[in-house]
C-alpha cells in the first residue's frame, strides 16, 4: 500500500539555522504531496504541496520540490525561526480515493 | 470562510464509557474525513464520506465505533465501549473535491481512563 517515511525527530536548531526534513513515499501512479504543519494545541494546516513531478511548493520561507525519480519530497528552510517550532507532516494523496496518507510526523525546536 | 468546527475540544471518559464526537465542515464541501492521531504518530484515516455516503471505512474499527454525516453536512463519530488505546485527537477535515488538500478542524483530544 501507499505509505510515507520522514526522518525521526525532534529536530533542534538555532534561529537563522537552514531546515531540512526528509520525506519519502512509496505509491503507485502519481500522487500528489502535501507538508502539512502543527502548531502546539493546533489543528493541521497545509504547508504547501506539489501535484506533479518537479513541481516545487512553497510557502512562508519553506520549499519542497517533487523528485519523481527519487520519490521524495524533502522540506527546506533557509533561516528558521522560534515561530517554526512545530510538528511537520509530509502526505500524499491519489486521485483514486481522494484521501491523504500522512507520515509520521518530525518534531522541529527552534531554540533563541 | 468559516474552518471546520468541532467539538467539544477535550474528553475525558473511563474505560467501557461512550463518546461522541462533533464535526460542522466548510459549507460546501462535500467530502468530509475522520482520522485518528495518536500521541506521537501521523493521523490514521477512519472514515470518508462522500456526501452523505460512505467511500471508505476499511479502517474504521467496527466493532466498536460508528460514525454518520446526516443530510451530507455535519457528522458525528462515536466509540461505544471505549478503550484505553482509543487516547488520542479525533481530526476532522473536509474537502470540496477530495483534490488539492484539506482543512482540518481543531481537533478532539480523547483521554480514556
Amino acid at each position: 500500500g501507499d505509505s510515507v517515511t520522514q526522518m525521526e525527530g525532534p529536530v533542534t536548531l538555532s534561529e537563522e539555522a537552514f531546515l531540512t526534513i526528509n520525506c519519502t513515499y512509496t505509491a503507485t501512479g502519481y500522487p500528489s504531496l502535501f507538508w502539512y504543519v502543527q502548531y502546539p494545541g493546533e489543528g493541521l494546516q497545509l504547508l504547501l504541496k506539489a501535484t506533479k513531478a518537479d513541481d516545487k511548493g512553497s510557502n512562508k520561507g519553506f520549499e519542497a520540490t517533487y523528485r519523481k525519480e527519487t520519490t521524495s519530497f524533502h522540506l527546506e528552510k533557509g533561516s528558521v525561526q522560534v515561530s517554526d517550532s512545530a510538528v511537520y507532516f509530509c502526505a500524499l494523496l491519489k486521485a483514486a480515493g481522494n484521501k491523504l496518507t500522512f507520515g509520521g510526523g518530525t518534531r522541529v525546536l527552534v531554540k533563541p | 470562510e468559516a474552518g471546520v468546527a468541532q467539538s467539544p475540544r477535550y474528553k475525558i471518559i473511563e474505560k467501557r464509557q461512550s463518546v461522541a464526537f462533533w464535526c460542522n465542515p466548510i459549507s460546501g464541501h462535500a467530502t468530509l474525513y475522520w482520522y485518528q492521531q495518536i500521541l506521537g504518530q501521523g493521523p490514521k484515516l477512519l472514515i470518508q464520506f462522500q456526501n452523505n455516503g460512505v467511500v471508505d471505512d476499511s479502517q474504521l474499527p467496527k466493532d466498536r465505533f460508528s460514525a454518520e454525516r446526516l443530510k451530507g453536512v455535519d457528522s458525528t463519530l462515536k466509540i461505544q465501549p471505549a478503550k484505553l488505546e482509543d487516547s488520542a485527537v479525533y481530526l476532522c477535515a473536509s474537502s470540496l473535491d477530495g483534490r488539492g488538500g484539506y482543512t482540518f478542524g481543531s481537533g478532539t483530544r480523547l483521554t480514556v481512563v
